[in-house]
């Protein structure tokens, strides 16, 4: 198993542009996340969904969109890029919504806004 | 408003020596509390997760422990080795008003473990 996988590793856009971070898990995984880890604060979550074709909010949503159209995969799209959104972005997922259930991490994407 | 609050932020000590992290929290309603390892530029793994019920849970090297009366926790890291260098994340997992499993993540402490 790859478990969770993320591409690209590193990013460089301009302010404005718009591009979409990939997150993809091969453990039939029901719950993925994305979060952003900022120096200096916690991991902070995003977007989230509990299967394929229902995602909610998280606690930091605005300026990001996602959707999931198979278990496997779960797109950050980034709508019109903005220095704020310089960060450190880590998808993840976890085998069901019981509270128990441990969460497997990407390696992360490291996303820099000019 | 749910917090986790983690100490020191950093610690330098000498292989082969112990040390302790320290997390206090002010989440509810609180599930369980998990101990991360993260290594520079990569994601976090899980070391050990907690209910309530439990007070000790150990991996290997690590013991973490929990006070859910005092809503502290810590993690004991023994005979500590350069691969212990990395930050340690301390996080709790709460049910959120929507019904799903939320996790409230501290800011880490950074470890690093000198020769």
């Amino acid at each position: 198993n790859a478990g969770v996988t993320q591409t690209p590793k590193f990013q460089v856009l301009k302010t404005g542009q718009s591009m979409t971070l990939q997150c993809a898990q091969d453990m039939n995984h029901e719950y993925m996340s994305w979060y952003r880890q900022d120096p200096g604060m916690g991991l902070r979550l995003i977007h989230y969904s509990v299967g394929a074709g229902i995602t909610d909010q998280g606690e930091v949503p605005n300026g990001y969109n996602v959707s999931r159209s198979t278990t496997e995969d779960f797109p950050l799209r980034l709508l019109s890029a903005a220095p704020s959104q310089t960060s450190v972005y880590f998808c993840a997922s976890t085998s069901g919504r019981t509270f128990y259930n441990e969460q497997f991490f990407g390696p992360g994407t490291r996303l820099t806004v000019l | 408003k749910n917090q986790v609050e983690q100490s020191p932020q950093s610690l330098i000590i000498l292989e082969g020596k112990n040390c302790t992290l320290q997390c206090n929290y002010t989440v509810s309603p609180f599930s369980n509390l998990r101990w991360y390892k993260q290594d520079t530029g990569r994601g976090p793994v899980s070391l050990t997760i907690m209910t309530f019920s439990e007070n000790t849970k150990s991996n290997g090297r690590y013991t973490a422990t929990l006070d859910a009366d005092t809503k502290q926790s810590s993690l004991h890291i023994t005979a500590s080795q350069l691969s212990d260098s990395a930050s340690y994340i301390c996080v709790v997992s709460f049910l959120s008003g929507a019904g799903s499993y939320q996790l409230t993540f501290g800011k880490g402490t950074k470890l690093s473990v000198i020769p």
